[in-house]
């Protein structure tokens, strides 16, 4: 089964830019895996932000973007607020499957 | 205004058997699939299978395939998640998604607390 891989953490400073990448152990990432991202808040169900690798919800705030980046899905939030703080997480279908990678969790300090 | 409203939080025994449920309304139910994911203490999101309610096409990720089953009553519109023999393993958050063209996730249920303890 495929596997996905996200970074475990990453920091970022108020107003700044930060690029969370998501690589499958197939090879490199195309838009035919269908890359969607979503953000999880402590204590709160996830919430879809992006689909087909670059596709905005309504409710997706434009600091959110989806693009394939070097072979990976990749998520980049410029102008980062303190409420982006949380985990995120990328999926892909791979296969025939849906498979999650395991979360980036985003801090802003 | 689409909404998933999942079933309350369940405490049982092992070996007890379980269904929790998922109600989709403000869309049309049979023209979306829903899936299913889990979420155990602290640890990330694990995709469990889909089910698409229009013709109960349903489809389970490897790891769940014989532990778990799907299903949906579209008259209702609503899918089910259910355990046969619960064990310890299966404590967990479970939550219900929304697929649209069947690969692209929008809208996520609350979710389900899922307890296992004798």
């Amino acid at each position: 089964q495929t596997v996905v891989t996200q970074e475990p953490s990453l920091t970022v400073s108020p107003g700044g830019t930060v690029t969370l990448t998501c690589a499958s152990s197939t090879g490199a990432v195309t838009s035919g895996y269908y890359p969607n991202w979503s953000q999880q808040k402590p204590g709160q169900a996830p919430k879809a932000l992006i689909y087909s690798t670059s596709n905005k919800h309504s409710w997706t705030p434009a600091r959110f973007s989806g693009s394939l980046l070097g072979g990976k899905a990749a998520l980049t939030v410029s102008g980062v607020l303190p409420e982006d703080e949380a985990d995120y997480y990328c999926l892909l279908f791979s296969g025939g499957a849906w498979v999650f990678g395991g979360g980036t969790k985003l801090t802003v300090l | 205004e689409v909404q998933l409203v999942q079933s309350g939080a369940e405490v049982k025994k092992p070996g007890e058997s379980l269904k929790i449920s998922c109600k989709g309304s403000g869309y049309s139910f049979t023209s979306y699939w829903i899936a299913w994911v889990r979420q155990m203490p602290g640890k990330g999101l694990e995709w469990m299978g889909i089910i698409y309610p229009g013709d109960s096409d349903t489809r389970y990720s490897p790891s769940f395939q014989g532990q778990v089953t799907i299903s949906a009553d579209k008259s209702i519109s609503t899918a089910y998640l259910q355990w046969s023999s619960l064990k310890a393993s299966d404590i967990a958050m479970y939550y219900c998604a929304r697929l649209f063209g069947a690969k692209e996730v929008d809208y996520w249920g609350q979710g389900t607390q899922v307890t296992v303890s004798s």
